[in-house]
């Protein structure tokens, strides 16, 4: 069966140190991976977009990977800062068109 | 960047009662909006793909009865919910755009 999974339901890190979060998926082929951030009671936010012929994608302090062997993605914040603690979302397009499938999210919460 | 509103924010019915979910893009043309559902710490469920001039096209489990979208001009989709019951309260989602998607506010729905 299809399914995009997310390596945690919650994570804690400290203040200025990297949050690492990771997206795994089975018996999808897409073109390309989001990453959407969301805070409580408000619609997602889009942030990177990555397609399957790149290994890499920056901006700012937000870094993605995609590594369509391993049928992986990893999210990085680097510097994390409190304002970062949201719920983080990866997203597959999914069929035709750019109808979009998510998975579980990961709540990041960075502490002081 | 591109901004898609939803209209009303939160709505309390009584049960029976049907209720009309609005969503705009505001600053550009969108022939394919989707309507998703979120429930309490979970994530997005893709409900429909709303088509301008044409009918929706509902995900497998999503009653088009109950569920009624209407996407009448190239900036405005609605899901009116019929016949509300207590197990359709959940935060009603839209979204439109390319690539990219862009995502409503989000209504919240209580249905008593």
């Amino acid at each position: 069966s299809q399914k995009i999974e997310q390596n945690s339901e919650a994570l804690n890190i400290q203040e200025g140190k990297t949050a690492t979060l990771t997206c795994n998926y089975t018996n999808y082929s897409p073109a390309y991976l989001q990453w959407y951030r969301q805070d409580p009671g408000r619609g997602p936010v889009f942030l990177l977009l990555i397609r399957e012929n790149e290994k890499e994608k920056r901006k700012e302090r937000l870094k993605v990977t995609f590594d369509t062997t391993l049928k992986q993605s990893l999210f990085h914040i680097t510097a994390s800062q409190p304002a970062d603690s949201a719920t983080y979302l990866c997203a597959l397009v999914t069929g035709g068109g750019n109808k979009l499938t998510f998975g579980t999210g990961t709540q990041l919460k960075v502490e002081l | 960047g591109a901004v898609v509103s939803q209209h009303p924010s939160w709505v309390i019915c009584k049960s029976g009662t049907s209720v009309k979910i609005e969503c705009r893009s505001l600053d550009f043309q969108a022939t394919t909006m989707f309507w998703y559902r979120q429930f309490p710490k979970q994530s997005l469920m893709l409900m429909a793909t709303s088509n301008e001039g044409s009918k929706a096209t509902y995900e497998q489990g999503v009653e088009k009865d109950k569920f009624l979208i209407n996407h009448a001009s190239l900036t405005l989709s609605t899901l009116t919910v019929t016949s509300a019951h207590p197990e359709d309260s959940s935060f009603y989602i839209c979204s439109a755009g390319l690539n990219t998607q862009y995502f409503g506010p989000g209504t919240r729905l209580t249905v008593l």
